[in-house]
C-alpha cells in the first residue's frame, strides 16, 4: 500500500469554525489531490498540488483553502465551517498519466 | 464536466458478467477505473492511455476508444469479491482527474 495517511480521520465541528484536515505521504509523489465524496456525485475534485506551493483549484473549490509547504504534507483549510461541506474527504497522491492511490478518507460533519 | 457512467447500478449472480461504461464530451488523455468498497478507500483497477488500447487484469478488462472518448469495463465470471462502486475517471491531459458519479455492482450467490 502506498504511504498515505489522513488527519483526523473523524470530525464534528460546529457550522462557522474553522477546520484545517491534513494529508500525509512517504512516497515522494509531486501530485497531490484532495477530494469529496458525496453520494450522487462520485468524487469531486477540491484543489490539488503539483508541487511545493504549487496549487491549483479544482471543480468544487468555493470554500476551501490548501497549502503545501513541504513534499510530504498537504493541508486543506475550511475557513468558516457550514453544513454543506459535511462530506467524506479523500486525498490522493500520484504521478503525471499514472494512476492515483488514495488515502483513508476523513469523515467530517458540520453541525 | 464529470464523464457520465452507465448503468448506475447491477445485480450480478456469481459466474456472470457485467459491462460497466463510461463516457466523456471532452478529448481524454487516459481513463482510470477504480473499486471502492463500502467505508473504504477507492483503490484503482487499471489506467488507459489515449491510443485505443485494451487492458486487462484475472477477469477485469477494459478499452477505450480515444475517437468515441469512451472506455469500457468488463468483468467476467463475477465473484462476490467483485461487489462495490466502480468509478471511472478521465484525464484530459493536465493530471486532473474527473471522475463519474460511480455504478453500484452487487454479486449475488
Amino acid at each position: 500500500d502506498a504511504g498515505i495517511t489522513q488527519s483526523p480521520r473523524h470530525k464534528v465541528t460546529e457550522t462557522g469554525t474553522p477546520v484545517t484536515l491534513r494529508c500525509h505521504q512517504t512516497e515522494n509523489h509531486r501530485y497531490m489531490y484532495w477530494y469529496r465524496q458525496d453520494p450522487g456525485h462520485g468524487l469531486r475534485l477540491i484543489h490539488y498540488s503539483y508541487g511545493v506551493k504549487d496549487t491549483d483549484k479544482g471543480e468544487v473549490s468555493d470554500g476551501y483553502s490548501v497549502s503545501r509547504s513541504k513534499t510530504e504534507d498537504f493541508l486543506l483549510t475550511l475557513e468558516s465551517a457550514t453544513s454543506s461541506q459535511t462530506s467524506v474527504y479523500f486525498c490522493a497522491i500520484g504521478r503525471q498519466g499514472s494512476e492515483q492511490y488514495f488515502g483513508p478518507g476523513t469523515r467530517l460533519t458540520v453541525t | 464536466q464529470q464523464p457520465v457512467q452507465s448503468p448506475q447500478a447491477v445485480i450480478l449472480r456469481e459466474g456472470e458478467d457485467a459491462v460497466i461504461n463510461c463516457s466523456s464530451s471532452k478529448a481524454l488523455y487516459s481513463v482510470h477505473w477504480y473499486r471502492q468498497k463500502h467505508g473504504e478507500a477507492p483503490v484503482f483497477l487499471m489506467i488507459l492511455l489515449k491510443g485505443g488500447e485494451q487492458k486487462g487484469h484475472d477477469k477485469i478488462s477494459a478499452s477505450f476508444n480515444e475517437k468515441k472518448q469512451q472506455s469500457s469495463l468488463y468483468l467476467t465470471a463475477s465473484q462476490l469479491s467483485y461487489s462495490g462502486t466502480y468509478f471511472c475517471g478521465t484525464e484530459e491531459g493536465y493530471q486532473k482527474v474527473t471522475f463519474g458519479t460511480g455504478t453500484k455492482l452487487q454479486v449475488i450467490p
